[in-house]
């Protein structure tokens, strides 16, 4: 089982370059989500998804876009990167109205803004 | 809103010995989900064991158990028989009750490094 699918693994931008990070799961799960890791301070949930055609913004949204056109995927844009977006980035997911089970996360994605 | 407390940023361990790693937490709620999640140097984010707070008795997996304390809101991590392998950050996470069709999250500490020695 593949899972949640993060791509890049690592990923260096210039100020003001955009870039999209991908996340698909092959598990049919309503529920997806981004968040950005930084040290000292957890993770932060960036946006989240519970399904096909709805997005809502999380505890940071400024300076990301999500879309979410399957159930498979939900791909993280940053428009005009900023090295505060120096990160190390997770997309998880889960299926809807089970709190009993667990949320899948991707293996991240390393982003340095130089 | 949510809050998780991780109030020990580092710790270390003697391999074989018991190591305990503490959490506290805010919520109105009464009914919701804690967790403990390992994060090794690979970066995964593995689940290590849940509690949910209408269970009165502590969660067990193997050598990781919880001590649950509701009304101190507390819920801290025992790993006994530490092995090099739970050489990795631990996150503590809340979770409230049907919190996917409400749209809510995981709210998660800010993390304990642990270090096992040999």
């Amino acid at each position: 089982n593949a899972g949640v699918t993060q791509t890049p693994k690592f990923q260096v931008l210039k100020t003001g370059q955009s870039m999209t990070l991908q996340c698909a799961q092959d598990m049919n799960h309503e529920y997806m989500s981004w968040y950005r890791q930084d040290p000292g301070m957890g993770l932060r949930l960036i946006h989240y998804s519970v399904g096909a055609g709805i997005t809502d913004q999380g505890e940071v949204p400024n300076g990301y876009n999500v879309s979410r056109s399957t159930t498979e995927d939900f791909p993280l844009r940053l428009l005009s990167a900023a090295p505060s977006q120096t990160s190390v980035y997770f997309c998880a997911s889960s299926p809807l109205g089970h709190p009993d089970t667990e949320a899948f996360f991707g293996q991240g994605t390393r982003l340095t803004v130089v | 809103a949510q809050t998780v407390t991780q109030s020990q940023p580092e710790m270390s361990v003697q391999e074989a010995e018991t190591v305990t790693l503490s959490c506290t937490y805010d919520t109105s709620e009464n009914n919701y989900y804690l967790f403990w999640y390992k994060q090794p140097p690979s970066r995964q984010m593995i689940l290590v064991i849940r509690q949910e707070a209408y269970k009165q008795q502590n969660a067990t997996e193997n050598r990781f158990s919880v001590n649950f304390q509701k009304a101190a809101k507390s819920f801290s991590l025992k790993i006994s028989d530490s092995q090099l392998g739970d050489t990795a950050m631990y996150f503590c996470a809340f979770m409230k009750h049907g919190w996917k069709s409400s749209g809510d999250k995981l709210t998660f500490g800010t993390g304990t490094r642990l270090a096992v020695r040999p």
